[in-house]
């Protein structure tokens, strides 16, 4: 039982390149999220997802895509990368939602230059 | 719309000293409240949480939160503080879109 995966760990992408943050989780919860973590300003939720085929808009979904064909994966797409996503990205999971604990995965530090 | 504040972005206490770190929130109806701790490098745990009923909730590692109504508070505490402590700690509040604070750091003295 792994938890909730997440790759890569580091990744260094050049202005305009566009590339794809893979999460998958294994404890075949319906709810998976997808956060940003800036310093000093806590996490940012991008994306969110009730269930396979359904996806939301968190607080700060522009300049990123998601999709969730499946009830274990939930990637996040970045198009034409800028520096101002710079972050670490976390992706969590939950069995239903709010009153649940989410579970975690490790980050990815993603540096736009 | 629901947010979170953590008033108190780095905090300071000598190992064995008691710990109290603040959040507030706001929320239109009965909250879902939460506090995770983020070691370095790693992603976030769970300390504890509050639904309902006792607003004197025990988490692990011995930290406690009370959530108090009229103040839109939910303060986590713990009565002596082991270095290992040292982290970062950040108070959600859960619906839809679980929202976060800032974060409050903790550094411990020996």
């Amino acid at each position: 039982n792994a938890g909730v995966t997440q790759t890569p760990k580091f990744r260094i992408l050049k202005i305009g390149q566009s590339m794809t943050l893979q999460c998958a989780q294994d404890m075949n919860h319906n709810y998976m999220y997808w956060y940003r973590q800036d310093p000093g300003m806590g996490l940012k939720l991008i994306y969110y997802s009730v269930g396979a085929g359904i996806t939301d808009k968190g607080e700060v979904p522009n300049g990123y895509n998601v999709s969730r064909s499946t009830t274990e994966d939930f990637p996040l797409r970045l198009e034409l990368a800028a520096p101002s996503q710079t972050s670490v990205y976390f992706c969590a999971s939950n069995p239903d939602g709010m009153n649940t604990e989410a579970f975690f995965g490790q980050g990815t530090r993603l540096t736009v230059v | 719309a629901q947010s979170v504040t953590q008033p108190d972005i780095h905090i300071t206490v000598s190992e064995g000293a008691s710990l109290e770190l603040r959040c507030n929130y706001s929320y239109g109806a009965t909250p879902y409240l939460f506090w995770y701790v983020q070691s370095p490098g790693q992603g976030l745990q769970l300390l504890l949480k509050y639904f309902s009923g006792d607003t004197l909730v025990q988490g692990i590692k011995g930290f406690e939160a009370e959530f108090k109504r009229s103040q839109s508070s939910f303060n986590l505490r713990k009565p002596s503080v082991h270095w290992s402590d040292a982290a970062e700690y950040f108070c959600a509040v859960g619906a839809w879109d679980m929202r976060f604070g800032a974060g409050t750091r903790l550094t411990v003295k020996p």
